[in-house]
């Protein structure tokens, strides 16, 4: 596609359930982040993907949040055990050029 | 590690210029970049400095210094609808982000 596309763009979720957040990057980007972002506050890195090499997973709360990258595109956020405070969104950005990270529009993440 | 300091908040009037200050230490650097977001929506790329100098771009200009660890983003003929968060990142081996500044405009 044109942009950078995330899916689901709504989750509503219980306590305790796990919960998979979805980043299709741009063809034939070999960067890929993902970043959280509370309301009103900054962007917080998560964790980086850049070719074949092994991912900076050093923005990662908690042993409850994992990602992965298959075959260089998608890429998919995984966080279990959901607790409210990881309600926020959910923002991923790709790029294939030393510049202009372009970033999905962002899966808003409710835990009730 | 990064450490990226920029206002919380400025205001400025319609038409006029107003000035956005980034200052941030890394122990490695590899570009400068400024986002531009509106409230619920998500950023969008506005400028990129990876040398010493000023950056024109329309309405909008991107200044760095390497060696202050200094950016500004300098806003022209200011709109209403830029009234926006202004983020501030940097990149060593991976792109961080400020906490932003949010810039109202007003009549």
């Amino acid at each position: 596609g044109a942009g950078v596309s995330q899916s689901p763009s709504n989750k509503v979720t219980e306590k305790g359930k796990d919960v998979e957040l979805r980043c299709d990057p741009i063809s034939g980007h070999t960067a890929l982040y993902w970043y959280r972002q509370s309301l009103g506050q900054g962007l917080e890195f998560l964790i980086y993907f850049q070719g074949n090499s092994a991912p900076d997973k050093s923005g990662l709360p908690s042993d409850r949040f994992s990602a992965e990258r298959t075959g260089g595109s998608v890429s998919t956020l995984t966080i279990q055990r959901t607790q409210q405070e990881d309600s926020a969104v959910y923002l991923c950005a790709s790029s294939g050029t030393d510049y202009g990270y372009t970033f999905g529009s962002g899966t808003r993440l409710t835990v009730v | 590690g990064q450490n990226i300091d920029q206002p919380t908040e400025m205001t400025a009037t319609e038409g006029a210029i107003v000035q956005i200050n980034c200052t941030y230490q890394t122990s490695g650097f590899n570009g400068l970049f400024w986002y531009q977001q509106h409230a619920g929506e998500a950023p969008t790329f506005l400028s990129y400095n990876v040398l010493d100098g000023l950056e024109e771009k329309g309405r909008f200009s991107s200044f760095l210094s390497r060696s202050k660890g200094y950016s500004y983003l300098l806003l022209k003929e200011l709109q209403m609808k830029d009234s926006a968060s202004y983020l501030c990142a940097v990149r060593d081996q991976k792109v961080t982000f400020g906490t932003g500044t949010k810039l109202q405009v007003i009549p």
